[in-house]
C-alpha cells in the first residue's frame, strides 16, 4: 500500500515554456501533498506543501507565480513550472500524507520524482 | 526551526559488515523519526521509522535507535549486501512536517 505515482518521470522542455507535474496518491486518499526539488548529491528542499481545496503554502525563497501548485482533489497534486528556465532544471519529488485518522499519518510516501531538464 | 545533522556524508564498508548512519535534531518538539532509502534517479522510500515514545525498533537486518534526551537516532544496518548501495535519509517531523539530513551514500563493496 501508499503508492504515489509521478508523471512524467523525465521531460525536457525549452526555454520559456511551461511544465506540468503531476502527482497521484494510488490508494489512499492525501490530504496533504508535498513538493520537494532535490540537486545532484543534496538533500530534498522542501518547496510547497498544498492541502485539498486550499491554496499552497510556499517556503521562504519559493516564487508562487513560477511553481504553480494546483490540489483539486484528495489523490491529485499538480505542479508547474511556468517559463521554465536552464537553472529550473532539476529531480522534483513529490510525497504525499495519508489523511489524519490514518495509523501512519506521520509518513511521508514519496512518488519516484521527474526529471526536468530545460534547454 | 528544526535543525538536523547527519553524519557520516559517505560510508564505505565491506558486504557482511554493518553500517550505522547516525542523526541529530534540536527540536524536542520532534515526535517522529522516519529514515529514507534513496536509489539513483528515484523517488526515497521509507525503510523503517520510530516514534518519540519507543526507544528501539527493529526490521530483519534494519534497526532504528533513539535518543531523545539526547536528541540523537541511528539507523543500524546489519550483513550489508550490495543491494545496500543508496543514499540514506533521516528526517526529524514535527506538526507533519519533516526536516531532513543532507543524507548518507552508502556504498557496500562485494
Amino acid at each position: 500500500g501508499a503508492v504515489v505515482s509521478q508523471h512524467p518521470s523525465r521531460v525536457i522542455c525549452k526555454s520559456g515554456t511551461s511544465v506540468k507535474i503531476e502527482c497521484r496518491s494510488l490508494d489512499f486518499q492525501a490530504t496533504t501533498m508535498f513538493w520537494y526539488r532535490q540537486f545532484p548529491k543534496k538533500s530534498l528542499m522542501l518547496m510547497a506543501t498544498s492541502n485539498e481545496g486550499s491554496k499552497a503554502t510556499y517556503e521562504q525563497g519559493v516564487e508562487k507565480d513560477k511553481f504553480l501548485i494546483n490540489h483539486a482533489s484528495l489523490t491529485l497534486s499538480t505542479l508547474t513550472v511556468t517559463s521554465a528556465h536552464p537553472e529550473d532544471s532539476s529531480f522534483y519529488i513529490c510525497s504525499a500524507r495519508p489523511p489524519r485518522f490514518s495509523s501512519s499519518t506521520d509518513t511521508q510516501y514519496f512518488g519516484p520524482g521527474t526529471r526536468l531538464t530545460v534547454l | 526551526g528544526e535543525n538536523v545533522e547527519q553524519h557520516p556524508s559517505t560510508l564505505s564498508v565491506q558486504e557482511g559488515d554493518s553500517a550505522v548512519i547516525k542523526c541529530t535534531y534540536s527540536d524536542s518538539a520532534s515526535n517522529y523519526f522516519p529514515w529514507y532509502k534513496q536509489e539513483l534517479g528515484k523517488g526515497p522510500q521509507l525503510i523503517i521509522d520510530i516514534r518519540s515514545n519507543v526507544g528501539e525498533k527493529k526490521d530483519q537486518r534494519i534497526a532504528v535507535t533513539l535518543n531523545k534526551t539526547a536528541k540523537h537516532f541511528s539507523l543500524h544496518i546489519t550483513e550489508t549486501q550490495p543491494e545496500d548501495s543508496a543514499v540514506y535519509f533521516c528526517a526529524a517531523v514535527k506538526s507533519y512536517i519533516p526536516t531532513f539530513g543532507r543524507g548518507t551514500s552508502l556504498i557496500v563493496h562485494p
